[in-house]
C-alpha cells in the first residue's frame, strides 16, 4: 500500500491563527485525497474530498473558508485551519485514494491544539 | 442512508484467547466493507476488505471477516489474540453513489489482558 506522511504530526497555536497542515503521498500518485476529524475515543469524520485539479468537495456543515484544502498535485495535499479557535482542537487526518480503487491509505494524523 | 454499527465501544479478551468485532451495516447495493486499525501515534492501517466473492476474507495479522448478507454483518475475528492487537479497530463501508465516500463505525477499543 501507499506510504502517507503527515507534518506536522502535532501543533498548538494561538487563537486566531492560521495553521497549514500537510499530506504527502510518498509513492503513490493519489488521484483522489481526503481530509479527516477526529474527536477524542470518536470515530473518523469525513471533512472534505479533493480531486487533483479540481476543487473540495465539503461535507455538510463544514466551513470551507475556514477549513482551505488545495490539492496541489498527485503527492500533495494542504489544509489550512484559518483564524483557529479552541473548538477547532482535534486529530486531523488525511488518506488518499488511487483512481477507480475503493482502498484508503491513511496519514498518521496531526494533533492541533488551539490556545 | 448508509451506516455502520459496532455495537461494542470497548472489549476486553485474554491474551491467546478468541476475538470477535461485530459489524453490521446499512447498505442498500453490494456494500465493499472494510476493517482497519488505528493504533496509538499511527495511522489507520487497512486489515482486510470485502468486495465481492468468498464471504470469508483473509487479512493480514491472522485476521478473518465473514460478510454475511442476510445478517447485514461483516464480523472481524482472530483465532488468538496478541498483546500487541490491543488498538481501535474500525469498520467501514464505501459509498460509490453520488462520488466516493467512506463511512466509519464508531469504533471498537480492544484490550488484551495477561
Amino acid at each position: 500500500g501507499a506510504v502517507v506522511s503527515q507534518h506536522p504530526s502535532w501543533v498548538i497555536c494561538k487563537s486566531g491563527t492560521s495553521v497549514k497542515i500537510e499530506c504527502r503521498s510518498l509513492d503513490f500518485q493519489a488521484t483522489t485525497m481526503f481530509w479527516y476529524r477526529q474527536f477524542p475515543k470518536q470515530s473518523l469524520m469525513l471533512m472534505a474530498t479533493s480531486n487533483e485539479g479540481s476543487k473540495a468537495t465539503y461535507e455538510q456543515g463544514v466551513e470551507k473558508d475556514k477549513f482551505l484544502i488545495n490539492h496541489a498535485s498527485l503527492t500533495l495535499s494542504t489544509l489550512t485551519v484559518t483564524s483557529a479557535h479552541p473548538e477547532d482542537s482535534s486529530f486531523y487526518i488525511c488518506s488518499l485514494s488511487g483512481s477507480g480503487a475503493y482502498e484508503q491509505y491513511f496519514g498518521p494524523g496531526t494533533r492541533l491544539t488551539v490556545t | 442512508a448508509q451506516s455502520v454499527t459496532q455495537p461494542d465501544i470497548h472489549i476486553t479478551v485474554s491474551e491467546g484467547a478468541s476475538l470477535e468485532l461485530r459489524c453490521n451495516y446499512s447498505y442498500g447495493a453490494t456494500p465493499y466493507l472494510f476493517w482497519y486499525v488505528q493504533s496509538p501515534g499511527q495511522g489507520l492501517q487497512l486489515l482486510l476488505k470485502y468486495f465481492s466473492g468468498d464471504t470469508l476474507v483473509q487479512g493480514i495479522k491472522g485476521f478473518e471477516a465473514e460478510f454475511k448478507r442476510s445478517q447485514s454483518s461483516f464480523n472481524l475475528r482472530k483465532p488468538s489474540v496478541h498483546w500487541s492487537d490491543a488498538a481501535e479497530y474500525f469498520c467501514a463501508v464505501v459509498r460509490n453513489t453520488g462520488g466516493f465516500k467512506t463511512i466509519f463505525g464508531a469504533g471498537t477499543r480492544l484490550f488484551v489482558k495477561a
